[in-house]
């Protein structure tokens, strides 16, 4: 157990709906990552939020977004979703503020009908 | 832009056998990290690799750095059925404000057979 916690670990929803996927990360962490994993894509590195504000974003579609708590946990909003969208999205703390070790959640694996 | 090449991304091999995973990056990084992932599941830190030479084992696992060369090898001894994962290399990405996520290569997929 790596500490991070993801909700929800499955979420099936349609075309054109909105979702949000949550993410604890490890106790004294202040970075959180967001990744998408697909088959084709592989790991993509979406953004990076550290002790509140954006540090740096990766292919993060415009549909997308994020934000990090004053509790440092952060949240992922998908919206207007496609079917490629279709992926496991895991969160990733670390307590530096980059280059640090990430810890993975378990992921929330996103399907779209 | 950084990118990072695994080879190879499939590999069968039959237990007792030993073989190495090859990571390959294109720009300068002093830091990188393999991480296991089984199917299905989360990714489990193997080894942090943090400077030029840098040799780390665990069991039937050994990781080495040459940041001169940007490659990174993981050599898996005398196999076992337990270690078949998909196993990830990891590199630091740095933009302007310093350094920042890991970026992943596509993963080696690997299977052993009894």
């Amino acid at each position: 157990d790596s500490g991070v916690t993801q909700t929800p670990k499955h979420l099936i929803t349609a075309t054109g709906q909105r979702v949000t996927l949550r993410c604890s990360p490890r106790s004294g962490d202040l970075s959180v990552y967001w990744y998408q994993q697909s088959l084709d894509q592989g790991l993509q590195f979406l953004i990076h939020y550290y002790n509140g504000e954006e540090r740096a974003k990766g292919n993060i579609l415009e549909r997308f977004s994020a934000q990090q708590f004053p509790d440092l946990h952060s949240e992922l909003n998908l919206s207007s979703l496609e079917l490629g969208d279709s992926a496991l999205y895991f969160c990733a703390s670390s307590v530096s503020p980059g280059g640090g070790e990430l810890f993975f959640g378990e992921g929330s694996r996103l399907t779209v009908l | 832009e950084l990118k990072v090449e695994q080879n190879p991304l499939f590999l069968s091999m039959q237990e007792g056998k030993n073989y190495t995973i090859y990571c390959n990056y294109s720009t300068t990084s002093d830091r990188l990290y393999w991480y296991r992932q089984d199917p299905g599941k989360s990714l489990e830190s193997l080894f942090v690799l943090l400077s030029n030479g840098a040799v780390k084992q665990e069991g039937r696992l050994m990781a080495s750095l040459d940041t001169k060369a940007r490659l990174s090898t993981l050599h898996i001894t005398a196999a076992v059925h337990d270690l078949s994962a998909t196993y990830f290399c990891a590199v630091v990405l740095y933009s302007g404000g310093g350094a920042d996520g890991l970026t992943f290569g596509k993963g080696t997929h690997l299977i052993i057979q009894p």
